[in-house]
Formats: structure tokens, C-alpha cells, sequence
């Protein structure tokens, strides 16, 4: 069973543009979760999608946004970018909501210039 | 509200001893606690989770974790230390407080370092 997939692995912007990261969740999960880390605040919540509707959102300012498709993909997208928006973006998919185990992609790299 | 903390952000190891990684939560409901191990370059990979069911949990890689309701800990362990285990491991807790809030909150890690 393939695991959660995220593209890109890597990528460079310059302050002020935008990007859109992807995430193919496991076959059959139909929540997805996405999460920053740095080295400076850790790992941190950035939101939750099922069935298409965000149901949770964490602390960042609304240039950070998502979106869920009907085949549980999921994409988000960071606008406007700032030198501070550098860090690995990892996305999670579980089977359904709940406490249930999350399971992570490798996460796509993201360097602002 | 809840929150993780990890005792030690570096512990270093020698092959073949013990491996203790502590791990204190808060959590206005009962918790549901995980303990992740991340490699470079990697995502993280799920080493084992505890949700009630027993409070001693048994993972992957020979890894173990006991809940201590009274101590609010879920410290990991494992017998003997293997060069493969060197990593960065989080601890994590999600709570069913009936609500939404099904984000995990993670604790700011341990780097493992073993050496031979």
C-alpha cells in the first residue's frame, strides 16, 4: 500500500510569491493534516481537512490556506511569501477523523529567498 | 489545553544500552499519546500509540512506552540500542474532548545519538 505522497520534495521561492504544495493521502484515508516544522518552533499545526471542509485550523495568519478534493487530495497554499515561511511542510493522513494514528509523507522542503 | 514536554532535547547513547526517552503531557481529557521517530530527510513514522486499551504499548524497532496516568508521562524505552536507532523521536498527544480538536500536538523532540 503506497504511503502518503507529497510533492514536491523541494522547492525555492523569492519573498512575495506564492506556492501550492500537494499531498496524495493513503489509499482509503480520508482526513488530512498539515504541519510545519522548523528548528525554531518545532513541529506546529496548520490545519485539518475531511470531506472536502477544513474542521480545524491552527495559529497562522490566513496566507496559509487549503483545500481537500473529493479524492481526499489535498493542496495548500502559502501566499505572499516571507523569509520566515521557510521550513518542511508535512502532511498526514488518517483513515477517519478521531484519535486515530496519523501517518506522515516525507514532506516538501520549502526555501525562501 | 494540551501540551507535551520532552526532558532532554540530545541524549546520546552507547550501542547495546538502554535507551530512555522521557516524555510528560497535559491534557484536560483523558489523552491519546504517540511517540514518532523522524529520520533526515524524512516524514515521520509512527512508532507506537497508546489509547487505553493498556498502558504498557509495545512498537516497533523492539520499542515500548508505559502511560503513567499519576506522573502524566509516557516515557519510551528500548532494551539495547542499535546504530539504526539513532534519529530524532517526538512525542505527541491528541484528546477526544467530544469536540473537533483532533490536531496532534507535539513535544519539541529528542535527538538520539548512539554510539558504537
Amino acid at each position: 500500500k503506497a504511503g502518503v505522497t507529497q510533492t514536491p520534495r523541494y522547492l525555492i521561492k523569492t519573498r512575495g510569491q506564492q506556492v501550492t504544495l500537494s499531498c496524495s493521502p493513503i489509499s482509503g484515508h480520508r482526513s488530512v493534516s498539515w504541519y510545519q516544522q522548523t528548528p525554531g518552533q518545532g513541529l506546529q499545526f496548520l490545519f485539518e481537512y475531511f470531506s472536502e471542509t477544513q474542521r480545524n485550523k491552527g495559529n497562522f495568519p490566513g496566507r496559509f490556506s487549503g483545500r481537500q478534493f473529493s479524492n481526499s487530495r489535498s493542496e495548500m497554499n502559502v501566499s505572499t511569501l516571507e523569509l520566515g515561511d521557510s521550513a518542511l511542510y508535512l502532511c498526514a493522513s488518517s483513515l477517519d477523523r478521531g484519535n486515530q494514528p496519523q501517518h506522515f509523507g516525507d514532506g516538501t522542503r520549502l526555501s525562501i529567498l | 489545553a494540551q501540551s507535551v514536554t520532552q526532558l532532554g532535547s540530545h541524549v546520546s547513547v552507547s550501542e547495546g544500552a538502554l535507551v530512555l526517552l522521557r516524555c510528560n503531557y497535559s491534557s484536560s481529557v483523558p489523552p491519546y499519546l504517540f511517540w514518532y521517530v523522524q529520520y533526515p530527510n524524512q516524514g515521520l513514522q509512527l512508532l507506537l500509540k497508546y489509547t487505553s486499551a493498556a498502558t504498557l504499548v509495545k512498537g516497533i524497532n523492539g520499542f515500548e512506552a508505559e502511560f503513567k496516568k499519576s506522573e502524566t508521562s509516557f516515557h519510551l524505552t528500548k532494551p539495547s540500542a542499535h546504530m539504526s536507532d539513532a534519529a530524532e523521536y517526538f512525542c505527541a498527544v491528541t484528546s477526544d474532548s467530544g469536540g473537533s480538536n483532533y490536531k496532534l500536538t507535539f513535544g519539541k523532540g529528542t535527538l538520539l545519538t548512539v554510539n558504537p
